[in-house]
């Protein structure tokens, strides 16, 4: 099983400034098999980035996806305060599906 | 616009079990691969299990295996999750996710608000 694991566990922002979210993979994850979620409290999660860098439908482009192999980034490039929330990253692969623990992004 | 709605959460002694329900509209539903995920109390997400888009492939986390089985009936648009044996440890909000294509083992675009399952004496 590959085991996803995000850093830092809590981030501490303000608004307009930049997140920069990390998710680290135990084996070699095809980028087109990671994604990111956005998680509000008492809600859903909700998909932001597939494919590693790809942008769901109405995500803002503050949000953007990057990396390969082993080691993917999430970036809010300015922060809004409805993106205070909890982001997981996901890699799927058709033997193995897994998320990472999460990070909490919190205001400073 | 596509809507998920869980149902069939509730309370359940150990060792019970229980029958969740999804039922999907606004999309042609056998198109799409589903997936059940669920995220105890205060923790993070698991994915439970997850079904193709004609319910011939499926798959089931090695923590629910023998326990749970995934299955859909396309002529009703609604997606199942049969828990047997349950334990405190599933005691979570259970999420019905789907994916963007038929096969079952890739991201999830669009998910219900969930149902809660509560396993205690």
């Amino acid at each position: 099983e590959i085991v996803l694991t995000q850093s830092p566990g809590t981030l501490s922002l303000s608004p307009g400034e930049r997140a920069t979210l990390s998710c680290g993979a135990s084996q070699s994850v095809s980028s087109s098999s990671l994604a990111w979620y956005q998680q509000k409290p008492g809600q859903a999660p909700r998909l932001l980035i597939y494919g590693a860098s790809s942008r769901a439908t109405g995500i803002p482009d503050r949000f953007s996806g990057s990396g390969s192999g082993t080691d993917f980034t999430l970036t809010i490039s300015r922060l809004e305060p409805e993106d205070f929330a909890v982001y997981y990253c996901q890699q799927y692969g058709i033997s193995t599906r897994t998320f990472g623990q999460g990070t909490k992004l919190e205001i400073k | 616009e596509v809507q998920l709605v869980e149902s069939g959460g509730g309370l359940v002694q150990p060792g019970g079990s229980l029958r969740l329900s999804c039922a999907a509209s606004g999309i042609t539903f056998s198109s799409y691969g589903m997936s059940w995920v669920r995220q105890a109390p205060g923790k993070g997400l698991e994915w439970v299990s997850a079904i193709s888009g004609s319910g011939g492939s499926t798959y089931h986390a090695d923590s629910v295996k023998g326990r749970f089985t995934i299955s859909r009936d396309n002529s009703k648009n609604t997606l199942y999750l049969q828990m047997n044996s349950l334990r405190a440890e599933d005691t979570a909000v259970y999420y019905c996710a789907k994916h963007p294509e038929p096969r079952h083992y890739y991201y999830m675009d669009v998910w219900g608000k969930g149902t809660t399952v509560t396993v205690s004496s």
